[in-house]
């Protein structure tokens, strides 16, 4: 199975602020590789899908980018609705699909 | 509007048997796969079965293999989670995903609310 890794795990931020979490597969998954948002309580939210493509609805703010092994999430300016936990998923050999650790993003 | 909205959770003992549903409305229901996806409490997301749009092609994670059998029924836009010898690691939110292309670059788009499964005695 390929397994992603997720860093950071946490990180601490101010509304305004650029944020990248970076998410590591295992092995070559070329832009097989999805962004979600998930909330307390709440189910998660495609956010990005194929590495770089933004869902419908999800303000311009996000943005992802990679291939192969190694990919970002870019939030460009945080906003207080963006408080959350991200998860990268790749399905580029599935079953199964796997998902990263997630990372949570706090309040400074 | 898409909703998927889960049921079915509850409390089991281990060894027990739960079965979940998934009801499907603002889409064709039909012409989707279907996945189901678990969270541990604290912990992140695990992915555990899906179906193809006829249920001709259908996966499971090792973790569920033997255990759980996944259905749908088209007539009734509902999608279901036999789930057998239950064990506490099975405990989580589960959650049901609708899925644009079979396990495909597109993610998993709409998801839904989740049920809550636990299993202790």
């Amino acid at each position: 199975d390929i397994q992603m890794t997720q860093s950071p795990s946490s990180l601490s931020a101010s509304v305004g602020d650029r944020v990248t979490i970076t998410c590591r597969a295992s092995q070559n998954i070329r832009s097989y590789l999805n962004w979600y948002q998930q909330k307390p309580g709440k189910a998660p939210k495609l956010l990005i899908y194929a590495a770089s493509s933004l869902q419908s609805g999800v303000p311009s703010r996000f943005s992802g980018s990679g291939s192969g092994t190694d990919f970002t999430l870019t939030i460009s300016s945080l906003q207080p609705e963006d408080f959350a936990t991200y998860y990268c998923q790749q399905s580029y050999r599935t079953p199964p699909v796997t998902f990263g650790g997630g990372t949570k993003v706090e309040i400074k | 509007e898409v909703q998927l909205l889960e049921s079915g959770g509850g409390l089991v003992q281990p060894g027990g048997s739960l079965r979940l549903s998934c009801a499907a409305s603002g889409f064709t229901f039909s012409s989707y796969a279907m996945s189901w996806v678990r969270q541990a409490p604290g912990k992140g997301l695990e992915w555990v079965s899906v179906i193809h749009v006829n249920g001709g092609s259908i996966y499971y994670a090792d973790s569920v293999k033997g255990r759980f059998t996944i259905s749908r029924d088209n007539s009734k836009n509902t999608l279901y989670l036999q789930m057998n010898s239950l064990r506490a690691e099975d405990t989580a939110v589960y959650y049901c995903a609708k899925d644009p292309i079979f396990l495909s670059q597109l993610g998993f788009d709409y998801w839904g609310q989740g049920t809550l499964v636990t299993v202790s005695s």
